[in-house]
């Protein structure tokens, strides 16, 4: 049962332009987001995250968007950089429990 | 501020060899996760400590695996017998939450070792 599911494996985009990630989730029982990046034979490293009470969180070039009706959230990079070329990975979390359940991930490059 | 520290980073078995990782998280991290990550897919929890107990072990396969987090601090994450199916990369987790209502602590990954079961 895949309770968070990033039904993208891969994506490309021209350096510069916008960058959309996106992750359906089933559990309602989620009430925080998380996007972690992971470069190859490192591990996840937090970039942002989204608490159910918002729609949006903005960090720099990186939004986050939550659509709690359609258990959807995105993430929007722009402009896009050679540096983002990265496997991305949506996270969940119920409240008041830190057990995180990750998606699949989306290999993301970015074309100079 | 050193982050997680894992070893080994790589390790090749074969079936029904026995193996251990080991993890250091960041210092006074009270809480520490083992994730099991299959090639293609996302980490999965197998098991979560809160300073030297464990807080969840629902998705830790208990006939093979096993876990301990002595003094609290370091943790040590052991396969015995392997099966190929356990081939994977063992990440290992530290945040500084204690799992409380009022908010969310950010986990922070080790590098990870990778795990071929031949």
């Amino acid at each position: 049962d895949q309770q968070v599911k990033q039904n993208s494996p891969s994506l490309s985009v021209q350096e510069g332009r916008i960058s959309i990630l996106n992750c359906d989730y089933t559990n309602s029982m989620f009430d925080y987001f998380l996007w972690y990046k992971k470069y190859p034979a490192e591990g996840p490293t937090f970039l942002i995250s989204i608490s159910s009470i918002k729609d949006k969180n903005e960090d720099g070039r990186f939004t986050v968007f939550l659509n709690k009706s359609a258990k959807h959230l995105s993430l929007h990079i722009v402009p896009s950089q050679p540096g983002d070329s990265a496997v991305y990975f949506c996270a969940a979390s119920p409240f008041g429990n830190e057990k995180l359940t990750f998606g699949t991930g989306t290999r993301l490059t970015i074309i100079p | 501020e050193a982050g997680v520290a894992q070893s080994p980073r790589y390790k090749i078995i074969e079936k029904r060899q026995s193996v251990a990782f080991w993890c250091n998280p960041i210092s006074g991290h009270a809480t520490l996760y083992w994730y099991q990550q299959i090639l293609g897919q996302g980490p999965k929890l197998l098991i979560q400590f809160q300073n030297n107990g464990v807080v969840d072990d629902s998705q830790l396969p208990k006939d093979r695996f096993s876990a301990e987090r002595l003094k609290g601090v370091d943790s040590t994450l052991k396969i015995q017998p392997a099966k190929l199916e356990d081939s994977a990369v063992y990440l290992c987790a530290s945040s500084s939450g204690t799992g409380g209502l009022s908010s969310y602590n950010e986990q922070f990954f080790g590098p990870g070792t990778r795990l071929t079961v031949l």
